[in-house]
């Protein structure tokens, strides 16, 4: 059964780069498409991007200019970083995993637990 | 982009009650690609219905969806204890977004 594993810093300081780590077990990396979801009681569930192993992304409109998503098949290993970070990305980030192919985004069956980032001086 | 927006914000049932929830989209939603999730303290979400009415593996089926377009209902048939949550609609048809959930809560 295939599990993910978010990783990172828990604590950010503002206007600093976020980098968070999602590793996969138990399965092909290369199976699926894979999303940063964030989850804040401010503003709810937000999909920020989703990211292939072939390269592809395609990014959240209005964070588009800030988000870079990777996936390292030899890590197995999916990547997000965020720059220019403010309180109001303080959130809960998750990675998430669908079988959905090219341009149709399939509904989330795969989680990771979340990793929660604050951030804050 | 597409805003959904869930109703009602809390439900409160008692077991073995019937819980219907609705999700409203702001545009047509394209090939009815909306989907339920439903997510407990501390947990990630748990994918329940896509496609509008197709079940996920393993869902019971007290679990239904149904609706098309812009209007879209989860309906839990009986309530089991378990089934106490939060229930989140998302669209994606055009990118993905999220509506902003149901509490179902005991009464």
């Amino acid at each position: 059964q295939m599990q993910l594993q978010e990783s990172g810093p828990g604590l950010v300081k503002p206007w600093e780069t976020l980098s968070l780590t999602c590793t996969v077990s138990g399965g092909s990396i290369t199976a699926y498409y894979w999303s940063w979801v964030r989850q804040s009681a401010g503003k709810g569930l937000e999909w920020l991007g989703r990211t292939f192993s072939s390269g592809t992304t395609l990014y959240n409109p209005s964070l588009k200019s800030r988000l870079t998503m990777s996936v390292d098949t030899s890590k197995k290993q999916i990547s997000l970083k965020m720059t220019s970070l403010t309180a109001a990305d303080t959130a809960v980030y998750y990675c998430a995993g669908d079988s959905g192919g090219g341009v149709i985004i399939y509904p989330f069956d795969l989680w990771g637990q979340g990793t929660l980032v604050t951030v804050s001086a | 982009e597409i805003v959904l927006t869930q109703s009602p914000g809390t439900l409160s049932l008692s077991p073995g009650e019937r819980a219907t929830l609705s999700c409203r989209a702001s545009q047509t939603v394209s090939g009815n690609y909306l989907a339920w999730y439903q997510q407990k303290p501390g947990q990630a979400p748990r994918l329940l219905i896509s496609g509008a009415s197709s079940r996920a593996t393993g869902i019971p089926d007290r679990f239904s969806g149904s609706g098309s377009g812009t209007d879209f209902t989860l309906t839990i048939h009986s309530l089991a204890p378990e089934d106490f949550a939060v229930y989140y609609c998302q669209q994606n048809g055009r990118l993905v977004t999220f509506g902003g959930g149901t509490n179902v809560e005991i009464k």
